[in-house]
């Protein structure tokens, strides 16, 4: 079975900074594009940022643009996900996410992780 | 690039349809056939329903299925049952740096 598990979420001072990583197992980590989304509390779904199979191709939301930076080691099959002038706004469940192709449906989801971005 | 327009919620006795549409535009939902759905229940992680637009992945029972139609993609879900209440979201390929975008979400309720 597939399995995502994220980590580093936590409590961050506005502009502050934060590294999340995912492990994945139960499938072939190489051979996928992933994805970072998110999820404020009480709202919807937000795509935050894609990386393809080998890491060649990044993309961001705008609004993260700049900001943060999706990397992968596929030697150790972890996702990251380096956040830097976190703001308030950015408080959110981020969900690790395997994609059927880059840029297509997220098939399977970890369990997510909580960053709180407040004083 | 803005969230894909949803009803906030819809509803249905057991056994009853309901349809959610999806609305974006020609640059998202109209232009590709890359829209999924998602279910999520309260604190739960979400669950992909369906694929390019009209797929079901394994063990997505077929009462679950997809549609589109210009820039408007649907969600219907027949015989409804209990386990059915949750939200729903839609989600497109865009072909832009902002590669894909969400729908608003949709609370289903079984009454």
């Amino acid at each position: 079975d597939v399995q995502l598990l994220e980590s580093g979420g936590g409590l961050v001072q506005p502009g502050g900074s934060l590294r999340l990583s995912c492990i994945a197992s139960g499938f072939t980590f190489s051979s996928y594009a992933m994805t970072w989304v998110r999820q404020p509390p009480g709202k919807g779904l937000q795509w935050v940022s894609a990386i393809s199979e080998r890491g060649g191709n990044t993309n961001y939301a705008d609004s993260m643009k700049g900001r943060f930076t999706i990397s992968r080691d596929n030697s150790k099959n972890t996702l990251y996900l380096v956040m830097k002038s976190l703001r308030p706004e950015d408080t959110a469940i981020y969900y690790c996410v395997k994609d059927r192709r880059f840029g297509s449906e997220s098939d399977s989801w970890g369990q997510g992780t909580l960053v709180t971005v407040s004083s | 690039q803005s969230a894909l327009t949803q009803p906030p919620s819809a509803s249905g006795s057991p056994g009853q349809s309901v349809t959610i549409s999806c609305t974006g535009s020609s640059s998202d939902v109209g232009g590709y056939n890359y829209v999924s759905w998602y279910q999520q229940h309260p604190g739960k992680a979400p669950k992909l329903l369906i694929y390019e637009v009209t797929e079901r992945p394994s063990g997505v029972p077929d009462r679950f299925s997809g549609s589109k139609s210009g820039n408007t993609a649907s969600l219907t879900v027949s015989g409804l049952q209990v386990e059915d209440e949750a939200d729903y979201y839609c989600s497109s390929y865009t072909g832009g740096n902002n590669l894909r975008v969400f729908g608003t979400g949709t609370k289903v309720t079984v009454l």
